[in-house]
């Protein structure tokens, strides 16, 4: 049974930094893109960044590109997201997700974690 | 434009058919995937590929699409199928944005 297991958020102060983890089970981490979803409270679904399994490249949202990073511990088959300078506009759960592909250059989240919440405040 | 459009909320009368629509310059490149997220739980894939159902997903559920707008149809809408629904491009090439998710819609089944 595949699962996703994400860990690490809680309530931290403006200009912090925080550290997700989410630990997979049931496949191998090394063999498929992941990424990181988040949704604030009663809003919708918004893309934050990638893993690629060929050649280790990521890519990320504008919104938080050059204070986020994405990496991965295959060996531990976990997959983590580092968040630095946090702001308000950051709260939200964030979902690991797995990505599956399709035909030549398609993707679609096929495995989504239960989330885990992050509240940026003073 | 790099956006996906949805209408925010759907109503439909039980057993009934209804569509959700997603317009978007990305869908006509790539195939839309669709995700149901009911309150309290994490998405979960209807439709991926235009057109290709998870196996645990009821065949109530297709995907169509043409030219800029993608479309999810639930063929006799069930009560359990009140959900948000959400759109979503999600492409493998060298895109400057390579993961677009539509605003979601809020279907109520009445």
């Amino acid at each position: 049974e595949v699962q996703l297991v994400e860990s690490g958020g809680g309530l931290v102060q403006p200009g912090e930094s925080l550290r997700l983890s989410c630990v997979v089970s049931g496949f191998n981490l090394s063999s498929y893109w992941m990424h990181w979803v988040r949704q604030a409270s009663g809003k919708g679904l918004v893309w934050v960044s990638r893993f690629n399994n060929d050649g280790g490249s990521s890519r990320y949202a504008d919104s938080v590109k050059g204070r986020f990073t994405i990496s991965r511990d295959n060996a531990k088959n976990t997959l983590f997201l580092q968040m630095r300078s946090l702001t308000a506009e950051d709260t939200a759960v964030y979902y690991c997700v797995r990505d599956r592909p399709y035909g030549a250059n398609s993707g679609y989240f096929d495995n989504w974690g239960q989330g885990t919440l992050v509240t940026v405040s003073s | 434009s790099s956006e996906l459009t949805q209408d925010p909320a759907v109503s439909v009368a039980l057993g009934q058919t209804v569509r959700i629509t997603c317009q978007g310059d990305n869908l006509r490149n790539y195939n839309a995937n669709w995700y149901q997220q009911k309150p309290g739980q994490a998405p979960v894939v209807v439709i991926y590929g235009k057109n290709n159902r998870p196996s645990e997903i009821p065949d109530r559920f297709s995907g169509s699409s043409s030219g800029n707008t993608a479309s999810l149809t639930i063929t006799g809408a069930q009560a359990e199928d009140e959900a948000d629904y959400y759109c979503n491009c999600n492409s493998r090439d060298t895109s400057v944005n390579p993961v677009i998710f539509g605003g979601g819609t809020k279907l109520t089944v009445l």
